[in-house]
């Protein structure tokens, strides 16, 4: 079981936005971490997206944004397309276990 | 461009050790971290450790009884060892990048493209 709770899988269509959530604890989400979002297609390896929380790798469209309320972290996506879909991940340092841990990961079709 | 390559047995015995090195090409070893992350089949990510260019490491503490990271500067290469092994480690293992492992801020920039590892007898 990860420890940061992910919708398994989400659903859009073109042109639409939806928002990832990153659930997690007081220890690592809502405590001062920033957390980071990966983008992952089939047999490839995952791709940076969203770094410190909200702010974007060169090259990443502007229509990923990241965001944090509480315990609770997200990922934007506006304007989606079909090269979008993908799994998602994010991935928060916890002080429970001073490791580093990741979101289960969630499945975005378009 | 800085690309990573990971390389080793795709198939490794029970109780035996994992063995990976990860070679770093497009630039140096110097100032960053340098993660490694495994995914088992269909499932998600998790963190194994990392290394710094000074040599100092950090362990997922569920591996660290079993887990060694080390690198190679004049080589540009990390590696990774993983002792006792069993089906439970069977997954595709990736050398990552990392600016920062700084508490609260690290992130992991570039991936290598990961390679398979299955524990089988």
């Amino acid at each position: 079981q990860s420890a940061l709770t992910q919708p398994a899988s989400l659903s859009g269509s073109p042109g639409q936005s939806i928002t990832i959530s990153c659930t997690g604890t007081s220890s690592d989400v809502g405590s001062y971490n920033l957390v980071s979002w990966y983008q992952q297609h089939p047999g490839k390896a995952p791709k940076l997206m969203i770094y410190e929380g909200s702010k974007r790798p060169s090259g990443v469209s502007n229509r990923f944004s990241g965001s944090k309320s509480g315990n609770t972290a997200s990922l934007t996506i506006s304007g989606l397309q079909a090269e979008d879909e993908a799994d998602y991940y994010c991935c928060s340092y916890t002080y429970n276990t001073t490791s580093w841990v990741f979101g289960g990961g969630t499945k975005l079709t378009v | 461009q800085v690309q990573l390559q990971e390389s080793g047995p795709g198939l490794v015995k029970p109780s035996e050790t994992l063995s990976l090195t990860c070679i770093v090409s497009g630039g140096s070893i110097s100032t960053y971290y340098w993660s490694w992350i495994r995914q088992s089949p269909g499932k998600g990510l998790e963190w194994i450790g990392f290394i710094f260019y000074t040599g100092s490491t950090s362990y997922n503490p569920s591996l660290q009884s079993r887990v060694t990271i080390s690198l190679d500067t004049s080589k540009n290469q990390i590696s990774v060892n993983l002792s006792s092994v069993t089906a439970a480690d069977t997954a595709v293992y990736f050398c990552a990048r990392a600016p920062t492992m700084t508490p609260g801020r690290g992130y992991f920039d570039v991936w290598g493209r990961g390679t398979l590892v299955t524990v089988f007898s």
